[in-house]
């Protein structure tokens, strides 16, 4: 596919569950990142993968939070225990040069909506 | 880190041209400065890009004066089909990790009416 690719599109899950949200970036793309948007504002950043490498993870909010690139492609976002506070859009963006480069903008999936009950 | 402020909410019209202004008054030497629209239920997608000056594409139009403590996004002619929510960013080259540094604002919600 031409775009970032995210799934579940929705996920629902009752509280303490483990989640697992997948992100397949567009093929290349060096930078990728997650963000977490809650209902009427902006994204906020929560990691940030260069290939394989997590050189940021300074938005992660718990250690319960934890995000993988292993082949430096596909990454797996995963949310332990969840809490109702957890409930939000995840998104994945990819890029294909290192963050803030010229002409290298974030594409974005669609998201996938968790609910917490 | 340079903030950005934006306008929360503008209105206008079909047919009528829109200008969004960005504040970020403590722009770095290399920081560039990028829009993003955003519908509901969909990921934020890149509409234009710049430095300084006037950069123009089929989409818009990005305005910077130059001190480049801000920035204006003008959308010609605007539809209905352009109701969505504007961000601003502001940031540079990151060449050893920092990811975070591509920081959204709250955005602009913009409404187009007939």
């Amino acid at each position: 596919g031409a775009g970032v690719s995210q799934s579940p599109r929705y996920k629902v899950a009752k509280r303490g569950q483990d989640v697992a949200l997948r992100c397949d970036p567009i093929s290349g793309h060096v930078s990728l990142f997650w963000y977490q948007q809650a209902l009427g504002q902006g994204p906020e950043f929560l990691t940030y993968f260069q290939n394989e490498a997590q050189l940021d993870k300074s938005g992660l909010p718990s250690d319960r939070f934890f995000a993988e690139r292993p082949e430096g492609s596909v990454s797996t976002l995963k949310i332990q225990r969840t809490q109702q506070e957890d409930s939000a859009v995840y998104l994945c963006a990819s890029s294909l040069d290192l963050p803030g480069a010229l002409d290298s903008p974030l594409h974005f999936g669609n998201g996938t909506r968790l609910t917490v009950t | 880190l340079a903030k950005t402020t934006q306008p929360i909410s503008m209105d206008s019209y079909e047919g009528q041209e829109v200008n969004i202004t960005c504040s970020h008054n403590n722009i770095a030497t290399n920081d560039y400065i990028t829009w993003y629209q955003q519908f509901p239920s969909q990921g934020p997608r890149f509409i234009i890009q710049g430095y300084k000056t006037k950069v123009t594409n089929e989409v818009a139009s990005l305005f910077i004066p130059a001190d480049r403590k801000s920035s204006t996004l003008s959308l010609p002619r605007v539809s209905l089909s352009d109701t969505a929510v504007y961000y601003c960013l502001v940031g540079g080259l990151i060449l050893t990790g920092g990811g975070n540094k591509l920081t959204f604002g709250t955005g602009t919600q913009l409404k187009v009416e007939l």
